[in-house]
């Protein structure tokens, strides 16, 4: 059974640093061709694609957040993790893993949500 | 980036009544396009994927068509649980990039 949960602070000041956890089970990040990828989605609105991690280890990050954005995963393969540094408003969101191998996203994590605010 | 643009905005329907969404590529994605379901406080749940794959689970109701750059999603008879926002999504190439929503309620 694949799961996947995100955890992060829910709240934050504006110019801070956001640190996310995605904790899955039931597959390997370390089997090919499986992938993690996080995406967001402010309250109201579409989803935004941030960044994605693969199981050799190589990194994708949407060009218009990349300056910004930082994704590792731990050497078990079963967390996943994104930066976000000098976050502001525009950064409050739900912030969501979700697993993929050669196609879509085919399983999502519940979601956490972050609020920057001062 | 490929834009994604995707309409209706909003659609209101009857129960039983067959709808359908649209989206469209900038550029050709090579049905690599997938529709994704979320109803209101959970994550989206992918529908179809290869633009025409029904997803393991899925209602058939639920159907994916479409090629190059145009693809639609169709519910045929709409049932109270369809009531959901639904996004389209390519993932034909980085970065991915989805559909501004479609946000289906019961006439």
């Amino acid at each position: 059974q694949v799961t996947l949960k995100e955890s992060g602070p829910g709240m934050l000041q504006p110019s801070k640093t956001l640190s996310l956890t995605c904790s899955f089970s039931g597959f390997s990040l370390s089997t090919s061709g499986m992938v993690v990828s996080w995406i967001r989605q402010p309250s109201g609105k579409s989803l935004e694609w941030l960044a994605a991690i693969d199981w050799d280890g190589d990194k994708y990050y949407n060009p218009s957040l990349k300056s910004r954005l930082t994704v590792s995963k731990d050497t078990s393969n079963t967390q996943v993790f994104l930066k976000i540094t000098s976050v502001d408003i525009a950064d409050t969101a739900t912030y969501y893993c979700a697993r993929r191998s050669t196609g879509p996203f085919d399983y999502w994590g519940q979601g956490v949500m972050v609020t920057v605010s001062s | 980036d490929i834009q994604m643009t995707q309409s209706p905005a909003s659609l209101s329907a009857s129960l039983g009544e067959t709808v359908t969404i649209e989206c469209r590529a900038s550029e050709d994605i090579y049905n690599g396009l997938a529709w994704y379901q979320q109803k209101p406080g959970k994550s989206p749940q992918l529908l179809i994927y290869n633009a025409n794959s029904l997803h393991t689970g899925v209602p058939s109701r639920f159907s994916g068509s479409g090629s190059g750059t145009q693809y639609s999603l169709k519910i045929n008879s709409l049932q109270s649980e369809d009531v959901a926002s639904y996004f389209c999504q390519q993932y034909y190439d980085y970065p991915f990039t989805f559909g501004s929503g479609t946000k289906l309620e019961i006439k």
